[in-house]
């Protein structure tokens, strides 16, 4: 089992719907939870980052965590062109002082 | 604003080549990572370093070494590049005792070994 899985997609959504994208992580110990916008040919980017259980909104995102089913969940209101990119969940495991495992990334694609 | 710099966004090398990747980082993080990224296998940690002279390795340290003599720089070493290192190296770094643990991370080198 990965340590941290997501849907490798593609996503399609349409515009001004919501995306609705999921990761699941093996650790029960990890503590912090980070989700990373990639756009092509760039490097990510952290858009939303949650450490302890419910949601969390910052603008037309919202991060989801439910520790006790290990499951953490980004959620994208009123999607729009700029959002088609791969979405990278991180997670850092409760027994490392630094180092974070990334899910190998979630494709979404916002159709006009 | 934090600022991770690598040396080269596109890299061109040759098989048996030595290859050096340079990452600084004008923050003085403690902290500073190298990842390849590949096609469905998404960021795998090579290295990572959290303090001058410190390292240790991550998921896929085989055929790499690096070199921190200096806070500021991170380096990646290709002792003898082979064709399967063809990839995108990420660079980042990151300050322990934040709650965010954000990582920074530099532009890319896409490194091509022929």
């Amino acid at each position: 089992q990965k340590e941290v899985e997501q849907n490798s997609g593609p996503l399609s959504v349409p515009e001004g719907a919501i995306a609705s994208l999921n990761c699941t992580y093996s650790d029960r110990g990890s503590q912090s939870f980070f989700w990373y916008r990639q756009y092509s040919g760039k490097s990510p980017e952290l858009i939303m980052s949650i450490y302890s259980n419910g949601d969390k909104e910052d603008g037309r995102f919202t991060a989801q965590l439910n520790k006790a089913s290990q499951y953490v969940s980004l959620l994208i209101r009123d999607s729009q062109p700029s959002d088609s990119a791969t979405y990278l969940c991180a997670v850092k495991p409760g027994s490392s002082a630094s180092k974070i495992i990334f899910g190998s990334g979630t494709r979404l694609s916002i159709r006009p | 604003d934090v600022k991770v710099t690598q040396s080269s966004r596109y890299l061109v090398k040759r098989t048996g080549e030595k290859v050096f990747l340079e990452c600084v980082q004008d923050m003085d993080h403690e902290n500073m990572f190298w990842y390849r990224q590949d096609p469905g296998l998404g960021l795998r940690l090579i290295y990572f370093s959290y303090d001058v002279k410190m390292k240790e390795k991550g998921d896929i340290p085989e055929g790499y070494s690096v070199s921190r003599e200096k806070k500021e720089r991170f380096s990646l070493i290709l002792e003898s590049a082979s064709t399967n290192q063809t990839s995108m190296y990420l660079c980042a770094s990151i300050v322990t005792g934040l709650a965010s643990h954000e990582q920074f991370f530099g532009p890319g080198t896409r490194l091509t070994v022929l």
